[in-house]
């Protein structure tokens, strides 16, 4: 079966190291957008891509990157990681035409030290 | 991006309806309204999506007022597996964008 899939599930590191965030789908969807959720707020958007090669700003993009070199992947980089990066990370894809309904990962737990 | 209203949380029985309201009153002509929900520890998972008409499928229907400036999500038995976080998200864009809410917390009390 097709699924989205994040690794690892769980990560601490120290402020200041790159962290990168792995998000892998086999549902050979176009789309692709990578969230934060902090306790007691919905879901926010850091990055998303349409297709190879193409990356997009979210809402909340200061401090991250990511790079779309295939179809299936779209890893999140956190260049030197900050306290205040510290969140539940979702990755999301979607398909071009039927885009309204987007399937989420299971999420990576990050505690930045 | 046009914003929704949701209550905070609300509270349903099991095995009894539910109906979850969302205010929309600054949606524009091409915005769908989209609802997920997010049961603890997990992701988010699409509901149901509509842009004008009433819509009904496998997990829930969606009503939409007349003049779209409101929407409800209606569980037509709630159980305990539906205890989570609803989100109305307005928009889908040209590819997809989804602006996430706080959402409305619902709990099914047995």
């Amino acid at each position: 079966d097709a699924e989205i899939t994040q690794s690892p599930r769980h990560k601490i590191t120290e402020t200041g190291r790159q962290v990168t965030l792995a998000c892998h789908q086999t549902w050979n969807h176009n789309n692709m957008f990578w969230y934060r959720q902090d306790l007691g707020h919905g879901l926010r958007l850091i990055h998303y891509s349409y297709g190879v090669q193409d990356t997009n700003k979210g809402e909340v993009s200061d401090g991250y990157s990511v790079s779309r070199s295939n179809t299936e992947d779209l890893p999140l980089t956190l260049e030197s990681a900050a306290s205040s990066q510290t969140s539940v990370y979702f990755c999301a894809s979607g398909d071009r035409v039927r885009r309204n309904e987007q399937f989420f990962g299971p999420g990576t737990r990050l505690t930045v030290l | 991006d046009a914003k929704t209203t949701q209550p905070n949380s609300m509270e349903s029985n099991e095995e009894e309806p539910v109906h979850l309201p969302c205010n929309h009153s600054t949606i524009s002509g091409t915005d769908y309204i989209h609802w997920y929900r997010q049961l603890p520890s997990q992701g988010p998972e699409y509901v149901i999506h509509g842009l004008t008409s009433n819509v009904n499928n496998r997990m829930a229907s969606l009503a939409i007022a007349e003049d779209r400036k409101s929407s409800t999500l209606i569980l037509h038995r709630a159980t305990l597996r539906d205890a989570a976080v609803y989100y109305c998200i307005l928009g889908g864009g040209s590819q997809g964008n989804l602006i996430f809410g706080k959402g409305t917390k619902l709990s099914v009390k047995p």
